[in-house]
């Protein structure tokens, strides 16, 4: 099993530069959440998805930040324009579904840097 | 709102030590609770759950219990070793949100040979 598959695993750009960030859930998995993390603020949920559709995203800084799920095997979190304080580590996760004890599955995360 | 809070690290230990991370929770409905475990450079993964009041979740050697009268699920271990060393969170998930997992900050565990 591959597992959640995240890339870049490291990204530096500069102040003002679009990032992409991309995930691919564990197939057979129909819910994908978006995390990030920081020392000051510890893990955020950004976003989670439901059969490729968003169901809560308010825990989306700025409208800076866009996500989307064009299909069950593909997700992405994108910044524009990206800023110093956006720099973190973004993690997706997946599970089966959103029953309560269904485990969330999460991938090895993107170092954003933003100079 | 639902919250989670853990104890504040960093924990140092030494091998064989007990391991206590204390961590509560305030939620209106009944959630299921998770213990989550994060090596360095790594995501975090699954270390133990559970889902209703009096449950005992346990795994590696970690065990914590579902204290719904006290709102907790403090997690232990009976002898650490230097390869538990890791960030351990404690997180919830309210029935009513679906599983949007809430995490306690994180504690980090450094244990020492």
């Amino acid at each position: 099993d591959a597992g959640v598959i995240q890339s870049p695993r490291h990204e530096v750009t500069e102040m003002g530069q679009e990032v992409t960030l991309r995930c691919k859930p564990i197939s057979g998995h129909n819910s994908l959440f978006w995390y990030r993390q920081t020392m000051m603020r510890g893990l955020e949920l950004l976003i989670y998805f439901n059969n490729n559709v968003p169901i809560d995203d308010s825990g989306m800084p700025e409208d800076r930040f866009s996500a989307k799920m064009p299909n069950a095997s593909f997700s992405t979190l994108k910044i524009q324009p990206s800023e110093p304080r956006d720099s973190a580590v973004y993690f997706c996760a997946s599970s089966r579904g959103l029953a309560t004890n269904n485990e969330q599955f999460f991938g090895p995360g993107t170092r954003l840097t933003v100079l | 709102g639902d919250s989670v809070t853990q104890m504040e690290g960093p924990v140092t230990l030494s091998e064989e030590a007990f391991l206590t991370i204390n961590c509560t929770y305030t939620a209106t409905g009944y959630p299921s609770l998770f213990w989550y475990v994060q090596y360095p450079g790594e995501g975090l993964q699954l270390l133990l759950k559970a889902t209703k009041a009096d449950d005992k979740g346990s795994n590696k050697g970690f065990e914590a219990t579902y204290r719904k009268e006290t709102t907790s699920f403090h997690l232990e271990k009976g002898s650490v070793q230097v390869s538990d060393s890791a960030v351990y969170f404690c997180a919830l998930s309210d029935g009513q949100a679906g599983t949007a997992l809430i995490f306690g900050k994180g504690t980090t565990l450094s244990v020492s040979s």
